[in-house]
């Protein structure tokens, strides 16, 4: 079965600083989807970045951009120039490739915390 | 162009009742998956439902159902409410053509007492 690990249940970063979350899985498939996706205290999971595995370029998005480490398996999201609207949850997910694999296995997240 | 709903947003239930939570999702989509968030955890997969029938199913026991509707909305349906049974439920859909874009709700909190 899949899994996977978020080892910082709490980070903090200053105002306009860079951060970055780390995220572990394990998996015996080859292709798949990585997601991290952000929860503020408004409870709605926005999607913040997706990696295709058999992507080998690592997918940025504005101030988001991933580290994706295929052979060691890990995930992790920088987030440059920190804002206050940062501040949130953020989880970590797996999904497996093709239609019928329905479910995103998340991690236990982190609390990420903006200092202004 | 509305996104996912869900409703109600919160409800107080006793130990032993029953409870329907209900998800509209984002228009032009057909495929809706339950999450069960418990606090300071991930969310765990319920089911997912496509075509009006269940697709898909996480380990959940069988007190946990669900319905997904002709025009693609959603609702879960908890028996035999337990403690345990407290959490953030979310609904996410997606277009099966899309089937990694998952668009979530913002959750309906239910307190079991």
């Amino acid at each position: 079965a899949q899994t996977v690990t978020q080892s910082q249940p709490e980070m903090s970063v200053q105002e306009a600083e860079t951060v970055t979350l780390s995220c572990t899985y394990d998996t015996s498939e080859s292709d798949y989807y990585l997601f991290w996706y952000k929860q503020p205290p408004s409870r709605q999971m926005i999607l913040v970045i997706r990696q295709e595995a058999y992507k080998q370029q690592n997918a940025t998005e504005n101030r988001f951009s991933v580290n994706f480490q295929k052979a060691a398996k890990s995930f992790s999201l920088k987030i440059s120039d920190s804002q206050l609207g940062d501040a949130a949850m953020y989880f970590c997910a797996y999904r497996g490739y093709g239609g019928s694999q329905g479910n995103l296995i998340f991690g236990k997240g982190t609390k990420l915390s903006v200092k202004p | 162009d509305a996104g996912v709903t869900q409703s109600p947003t919160h409800l107080i239930k006793t130990r032993g009742q029953q409870v329907t939570l209900r998800c509209s999702p984002k228009s032009g989509h057909d495929t809706v998956s339950w999450y069960q968030q418990a606090l300071g955890q991930g969310p765990q997969f319920i089911f997912q439902y496509y075509e009006e029938e269940e697709r898909q199913r996480g380990n959940f026991p069988d007190r946990f159902s669900g319905h997904q509707f002709p025009n693609y909305s959603s609702e879960l349906n908890v028996n035999a409410l337990l403690l345990g049974d407290s959490a953030l439920y979310l609904c996410a859909s997606s277009l099966a053509s899309v089937f990694y874009e998952q668009y979530f709700g913002p959750g309906t909190r239910l307190t079991v007492t």
